[in-house]
C-alpha cells in the first residue's frame, strides 16, 4: 500500500462548483496533516493544515479522519484560479513528510 | 516574509558530473529537507537534516548523494557523478518544527544530458 494515496484526477469542473478531494495514508503513527497546492513547474505552497475538528479558511475546508486514515478537502465555489494540483502531505512523528501523488484540478469558465 | 532560497534555478550538467545544489533555509527554522519532483511525477522525499545531521532518508539518497550544512546559513545537495535519471526540479524545504508547515524554496532544475 501506498504511503499517502490519492486520486490523481484530474477533476474537471465548471466554475462554481463545489469539488472534493480524498487522500488516505498507510501510516497509523502520523502526527500532521496538510494540504498544499502546486502549480505547473512551481514549488508546493501550504493551502491549510488539517485538524481533527476539521478546519475551515474561506471556501476550503479539511477534515480528517484517524481512524480511517483519511483526510478530505472540499472547496467551494470554485474559482478558475483555484486550478492547480492539489498534495495531500502526512508528516510523520520524526518530522518526514510525505506527498501524496496529487489531485489535478481545472476550473473551467 | 522569510522565505527559503535557492541556487541555481537551473542547471545543466553532462553525466557524470558534479552538481551542487544550494539553499539558504529560513534562518530560525530547525529541520531541513531536500526533495525532488521528476517532471510529471510525485515530490518524493529524499533527506531529512536536523541538528547537523541526517535525520533520515530515502530509497533514492544513496552513496551518489551527499548533504551538508557548512556554515551555519547555507544547506547544500551535491551530486557526485549524475546520471540522466537525476533529472528533476529539486526543492528545498524547512520547518521550525512547531506546526509543522513545511516551507519550499522555488526550486533547482537540473537536467542531465
Amino acid at each position: 500500500r501506498k504511503e499517502v494515496e490519492q486520486d490523481p484526477g484530474p477533476f474537471n469542473v465548471p466554475e462554481g462548483a463545489t469539488v472534493a478531494f480524498n487522500c488516505t495514508y498507510s501510516n497509523s503513527a502520523s502526527q500532521s496533516f496538510f494540504w498544499y497546492r502546486q502549480d505547473c513547474r512551481k514549488e508546493p505552497k501550504l493551502l491549510m493544515s488539517v485538524y481533527s475538528s476539521g478546519n475551515e479558511d474561506g471556501r476550503f475546508t479539511a477534515q480528517l479522519n484517524r481512524a480511517s486514515q483519511y483526510i478530505s478537502l472540499l472547496i467551494r465555489d470554485s474559482k478558475l484560479s483555484d486550478s492547480a494540483t492539489y498534495l495531500c502531505v502526512v508528516g510523520e512523528r520524526t518530522y518526514k513528510y510525505i506527498f501524496g501523488t496529487g489531485t489535478r484540478l481545472k476550473v473551467l469558465a | 516574509e522569510p522565505e527559503v532560497t535557492q541556487t541555481p534555478s537551473h542547471q545543466v550538467t553532462q553525466m557524470g558530473q558534479e552538481v551542487i545544489l544550494r539553499c539558504v533555509p529560513i534562518s530560525n527554522h530547525l529541520y531541513f529537507y531536500w526533495y525532488r519532483q521528476i517532471l510529471g511525477q510525485k515530490v518524493e522525499f529524499l533527506v531529512s537534516f536536523y541538528n547537523n545531521e541526517i535525520s533520515e532518508k530515502s530509497e533514492i539518497f544513496d552513496d551518489q548523494f551527499s548533504v551538508e550544512r557548512p556554515d551555519g546559513s547555507n544547506f547544500t545537495l551535491k551530486i557526485r557523478s549524475t546520471k540522466l535519471e537525476d533529472s528533476a526540479m529539486y526543492f528545498c524545504a524547512s520547518t521550525s518544527g512547531g506546526t509543522g508547515e513545511l516551507f519550499f524554496g522555488e526550486g533547482s532544475r537540473l537536467t542531465v544530458l
